[in-house]
């Protein structure tokens, strides 16, 4: 079964950091660029950032709300993802969710989403 | 930065077609993606660059995008359909959603 599963959430105090984790499973991860998503308390989703697969140097976006204090990695060897979370603001409480960016004519499609990890700002 | 817009509540009786819209300047010329989130789950991909199913997804979820709207259609809408819909679409290389449409089967 392909899936995704996040890990590393928990409570933090403003101005620290965590770090998230992101695991796949039925897939071939280094395949694949992935991608960050977040949703706050009854709110609706927001993107965080993204990573794109070797072929494509592993480059990595973010947005605007993150940039500087969030960084994305991958280790292929490991079939891991991170999501490196510094300077924690209360304004990132969400549940981060890891994603499978597939590509089809040079777009990508978020087709495969992990459960989630809840991170706490307070 | 772009803007994807949905209104946020959309409500339909069972049986009946289901639109949502999502609506930015110029959408046609992106492709858009739809996820459904029920509550207490992750969203599940329904419709990919505009108007295709993932497999699994039933045939009565279709998409369509041009001008400055995409639309989500959801026909003989079933209960089990009621859920908060988002749209997706890239911007030069950044990942936008629309604020999410909760739709109602009553």
């Amino acid at each position: 079964e392909v899936q995704l599963v996040e890990s590393g959430g928990g409570l933090v105090q403003p101005g620290r950091s965590l770090r998230l984790s992101c695991t796949p499973s039925g897939f071939t991860f280094a395949d694949y660029s992935l991608s960050w998503v977040r949703q706050a308390p009854g709110k609706g989703l927001e993107w965080v950032g993204f990573i794109r697969n070797k072929p494509y140097g592993g480059a990595t976006e973010y947005a605007a709300s993150v940039k500087g204090r969030f960084i994305i990695s991958r280790d292929d060897s490991k079939s891991i993802a991170y999501l490196q979370m510094d300077s924690l603001k209360t304004e990132d409480t969400a549940v981060y969710y890891c994603t499978r960016m597939t590509e089809l004519n040079y777009n990508y499609y978020m087709d495969v989403w992990g459960k989630g990890t809840t991170v706490t700002v307070s | 930065s772009y803007d994807l817009t949905h209104p946020p509540s959309v409500s339909v009786s069972p049986g009946q077609t289901a639109s949502i819209t999502c609506s930015g300047d110029n959408l046609g010329d992106k492709f858009v993606s739809w996820f459904q989130q029920k509550p207490g789950q992750s969203p599940l991909l329904v419709i990919y660059q505009d108007l295709k199913r993932p497999s699994g997804i039933p045939e009565r979820f279709s998409g369509s995008n041009s001008g400055n709207t995409a639309t989500l259609t959801i026909s003989e809408t079933q209960a089990l359909d009621e859920a908060d819909y988002y749209c997706q679409a890239w911007d030069s290389s950044t990942a936008v959603f629309g604020g999410g449409t909760k739709l109602t089967v009553l």
